[in-house]
């Protein structure tokens, strides 16, 4: 199993849904959570973050942590055009003083007009 | 700034043939890494470093090898180059610790015919 899995989609839906991207984890030493935003033929550039569980908003993007289930949460409210991208979670805890994220595989989102 | 910066940003390579992937960021950052991105599979940590001088392997280093004499740079190099090495390379650098965020280059597309 690996640490973090992360459906690859693609997901497809109609401009203005709500689309939710979810990941879910093994190690329970995760404690800081984020999620990166890859444009095609771009590199991955941070999104949002979250440290421990709980909830963070930031405009149409909220992210979730539910460490007792190990799982979190991407939501984009009313999506548009320009969100069509792959999304990667990300996490990290410290590791022989180090703290190097493991990523997911990406979900790529398409939305459509 | 410039932020992180990759050089070249396409290469064709003959099996066999060794070349240096280079990485430079301005933002003097402690840690730098070099990460593989295959068709939906996410990105894989290659090498990485938490400062100058100091190297460490990541989850897929055979084939590649680093070093880092400078703050500033972080090349990584291919020596043989095989098929299975066609990918995109991504550099990217951080401050380090838990809540850090990891800044990427643009990639270097390479291909191994």
């Amino acid at each position: 199993q690996k640490e973090v899995e992360q459906d690859p989609g693609p997901l497809s839906v109609p401009e203005g849904a709500i689309v939710s991207l979810n990941c879910t984890y093994s190690n329970s030493a995760f404690q800081y959570f984020m999620w990166y935003r890859q444009y095609s033929r771009k590199g991955p550039e941070l999104l949002m973050y979250t440290y421990s569980s709980g909830n963070k908003e930031d405009g149409r993007f909220t992210a979730q942590v539910d460490k007792s289930s190990k799982y979190i949460s991407l939501f984009i409210r009313d999506s548009q055009p320009s969100d069509s991208a792959t999304y990667l979670c990300a996490m990290s805890t410290a590791s022989g003083g180090s703290y190097i994220p493991t990523f997911g595989r990406g979900t790529s989102l398409i939305v459509h007009p | 700034n410039a932020g992180v910066t990759q050089t070249p940003k396409f290469r064709i390579l003959k099996i066999g043939q060794s070349m240096t992937l280079q990485c430079a960021q301005d933002m003097n950052h402690n840690y730098m890494y070099w990460y593989r991105q295959d068709p939906g599979m996410g990105l894989k940590l290659i090498y990485y470093s938490v400062g100058a001088g100091i190297t460490d392997k990541g989850e897929v280093p055979n084939g590649y090898n680093v070093s880092r004499s400078t703050t500033e740079d972080f090349p990584l190099r291919l020596e043989l180059a095989a098929p299975s090495q066609t990918s995109v390379y991504f550099c990217a650098s951080s401050l380090g610790g838990l809540t850090d965020t990891q800044y990427f280059g643009p990639g270097t597309r390479l291909t191994v015919l």
